[in-house]
Parts: structure tokens; sequence; C-alpha cells
């Protein structure tokens, strides 16, 4: 089983309708983020979390909310969505141990959702 | 403001050739530095860590380095196969939340 699963995979929605897109991690870690890619763009930050009560706007949170059901789960809401929210999407994680423990601060990926808004 | 660069965007190279890609970043103030794999439409595969106290670290044909003082890293792919062919990118983060991406090379390996 994947270390970062993401639900769905692929969804195609309608303009206005509420989607939610659900992270669950094995990894043990802490730290739980959403970006966004689109092409010629790079990734881009939406919300992350560093624990279940701590969570934080990125650079382009507008239009977007989360919420962090346990340390192992994070989902993505778009309220209302719209065509420009079209994009593939990633779960992300990493741990917050120091630089001498093997291992540490990987940031690891969700195989992504691919979200296509008409 | 921390920027990523990596160049050259696109790379088509024949099976069997050693290759540098490179990543470059305008802050040396890094934590550590990570190289990503990405198939098309999928998600990013992490390749190798370095830290900010490191200068390179290698897992199979690949060898990363880092020069904090000069704002380069490098990923060293020795005897290339077609298998190779993705987009990789480079991440860098001062230890907070902050990840900044490079825009990626798209590498194309030649049977």
């Amino acid at each position: 089983d994947a270390d970062v699963t993401q639900t769905p995979r692929n969804r195609i929605t309608k303009t206005g309708k509420r989607i939610m897109l659900e992270c669950s991690q094995t990894k043990g870690h802490d730290r739980m983020y959403w970006y966004r890619q689109d092409p010629g763009l790079g990734l881009r930050l939406i919300y992350y979390s560093f624990d279940v009560k701590d969570i934080n706007k990125g650079e382009i949170s507008d239009g977007y909310s989360v919420s962090r059901q346990a340390q192992a789960k994070f989902s993505l809401s778009l309220e209302s969505a719209i065509p420009n929210q079209t994009a593939l999407y990633f779960c992300a994680t990493s741990d917050s141990l120091g630089q001498q423990y093997s291992g540490a601060n990987v940031l690891t990926f969700g195989a992504g959702s691919r979200l296509t808004v008409l | 403001k921390q920027e990523v660069t990596q160049i050259p965007a696109a790379l088509s190279v024949p099976e069997g050739e050693n290759l540098v890609l490179n990543c470059s970043f305008t802050d040396s103030a890094i934590y550590n530095l990570q190289w990503f794999r990405q198939d098309p439409g999928k998600g990013l595969t992490s390749l190798l860590l370095i830290q900010s106290s490191q200068r390179e670290q290698t897992s199979g044909r690949l060898n990363a380095s880092l020069d904090k003082s000069s704002g380069r890293s490098t990923l060293y792919i020795a005897a290339s196969q077609p298998g190779d062919s993705a987009t990789y990118l480079c991440a860098v983060t001062d230890g907070t939340y902050k990840y900044i991406f490079g825009t990626g090379t798209r590498l194309k390996v030649l049977a």
C-alpha cells in the first residue's frame, strides 16, 4: 500500500459543485500539505498543517478549505468549484525531525488527484 | 525571496549516456534540497535528499551534489536508460513549511 493515499484519483465535476479530496498517510508524519500543479506554473502550496490543531494558508488558499481530522488524514475542499481550479492536486507529508536523523525531512507525495471542473 | 531554476527545461539523450541536470537557487540559507522524479500525470517520487551540511548523496546510478555557497545542485545520472525518461524536479526548503520547487527538466532517453 502507498504511504500517502489520495482519493479520488480522477474527478470531473461541474461549476458550483462542492468537491472534497482526501488524503491519508501511514508515514507517521506530523506535517501535511496540499499543492496544486499547473503546466508552466509548477507546484503551488494551498494549505499546510503541522499538527491537528495547526492549519495554515499557503500562497493560493482562496476558494479552498481544509480539515485535519486526525494526524493521518488531511482533506481539501472546494466549496464551489470553478473551471480555473482544474488542476492536478497533490497531498504531501514530512516529519519535523532534525537533520541528524537518517531519512528525516523527506517530502513524500501522494499519487495525485486530477480534477476537472466543467 | 527564494527562487529555484532548472536548466535545461528539456533534454534528449541517447541510451547509455551519462548526464547532468542542474538546479540553481538564489538564497543559500537552505535546510535541505531534494530531487524528485515525476512521470506524466503522476505523483512525485523522491530520489535523493541532501541536508544542508552534506555535499552529496548517492543512490544506485544517481548522484546528487550540493554547493550552497554557489547556490547550485547537480543530479548526475550514469548510464541512462529509456526508463529514466521523466521530469526531474528539485526543491529547497528553509526548514519551515516552505518548499520552493523548480519547474523541472523533462528528460527523454532514446533507445
